[in-house]
Order: C-alpha cells, then structure tokens, then sequence
C-alpha cells in the first residue's frame, strides 16, 4: 500500500506570496492533519480535516487555511507568507472514523523557504 | 493547555546497550501514545503505540504507559548505531471536539549509538 504523498517537496518563495501544498493520504484514511516543524518550536498541530470538514484546529493565524476533497486529498494554503512561516510542513493521515485514537502516519513533508 | 515533556538529551549509548528515552504529561485525560522515529532531513515514522497502562514489546522496542504517574516510555534494547535518530512521544487525545484528534509532541530526544 503506498504511503502518504506531499508535493511539492521544496519550495522557496518571498514574502508575501501565498503558497499551495497537497497531501494525498493512504489509500482508504479519510482524516488527514497538517503540522509545521521547526528547530524552535518543533512540531506544532495546524489543522485535521475529515470528509471534508475541518474537524479541529491548531493556534495558527488565519493566514494559514486547508481543505479536503471528496477523495480525502488535502491542501494546505498559507497567504501573505512571513519569514517565519519557513519550516517543515507535514501531512499525516489515518483512518480514523469517530473516537478514539488512531495512528497518524506521515509523509515525507514539503520543505518550505521564504525568502 | 495540555503538554507533553521530554528529556531532550541529547543521549549517548554504547552499541548493544538499552536506550532508555522518557516523557511525562499533564492531561489526566490522556488514554495512549505514540512514539516516533525521525531521522535527520526525514519526517517522523511511527514506531510504537501504546493504548492502555503497561508495557507493549515490539522486537527491540518496549513502550510503557504509567497513567498513574502520568509517565510513558520507550526503552531500545540492544542498540545499534542504525537507532540514531530523534525520538518523539506523542499525545493524540483529542481535546475539544471528542471525534477530534491532533498530537500533541514533545520536544525529541536525539538519540546517538556509538560503534
């Protein structure tokens, strides 16, 4: 079974774009989560989608914004970029239907450079 | 807010000695956890997970969950210099919504085997 997807996996901008990354989970997961990594703050929640509904949300400002589509593939759009926002931005997917926890599974991350 | 607290090391061991890697919590309502592995330039890749109070053998590895004490462990029998990596405990309790779920992360342990 393949695992989870992300593309693209380098990126560099300039402050003040706006960014697009996508994640694409393993097949049959329909929760898909997003993270930022950073050497100060280390891995930090960004936001859960699950059919297509935002299901929880990180302390993030609202710069940072995702979806999901009906095949459980997500993106995640970051706007006005800041310096700050160059990181290690993860998507993990399980399969999670309801309560209880579900392993997360991650992908290989999109490296993110704002200049 | 909930937190997870880990020893950040950095640990040294010996090849063929137990690496023992520790984190403690602050939300009683926190049920499992999960541990990853992640090398360096590389995302995190779940190794174990541990749902109820105890130990969970896998191979070399042994997770401990001491809900008591609010203390859980991973402890790396006969290491090998291939285990360098950082290690990461992980709460998925989810807080908020009750079908939610977002880890919450300690801070990594950067593990190192000497030949």
């Amino acid at each position: 079974k393949a695992g989870v997807t992300q593309t693209p996996r380098y990126l560099i901008k300039t402050r003040g774009q706006q960014v697009t990354l996508s994640c694409s989970p393993i097949s049959g997961h329909r929760s898909v989560s997003w993270y930022q990594q950073t050497p100060g703050q280390g891995l930090q929640f960004l936001f859960e989608y699950f059919s297509e509904t935002q299901r929880n949300k990180g302390n993030f400002p609202g710069r940072f914004s995702g979806r999901q589509f009906s095949n459980s593939r997500s993106e995640m759009n970051v706007s006005t970029l800041e310096l700050g926002d160059s990181a290690l931005y993860l998507c993990a997917s399980s399969w999670s239907s309801g309560q209880g926890s579900y392993e997360q599974y991650f992908g290989p991350g999109t490296r993110l450079t704002v200049t | 807010q909930k937190e997870v607290e880990q020893n950040s090391g950095p640990l040294s061991v010996p090849e063929g000695a137990i690496a023992s890697l520790n984190c403690t919590y602050s939300d009683r309502g926190s049920q499992s956890f999960f541990w990853y592995r992640q090398y360096s330039g590389k995302s995190p890749e779940l190794i174990m997970s541990i749902y109820s109070n105890g130990d969970k053998e896998d191979g070399r590895f042994t997770a401990q969950l001491n809900k008591a004490s609010q203390y859980v462990s991973l402890l790396i029998r006969d290491s090998q210099p291939s285990d360098s990596a950082t290690y990461l405990c992980a709460d998925p309790y989810g807080r908020s919504s009750g079908s939610a779920r977002q880890l919450t992360f300690g801070s990594g342990t950067q593990l190192t085997v000497l030949p």
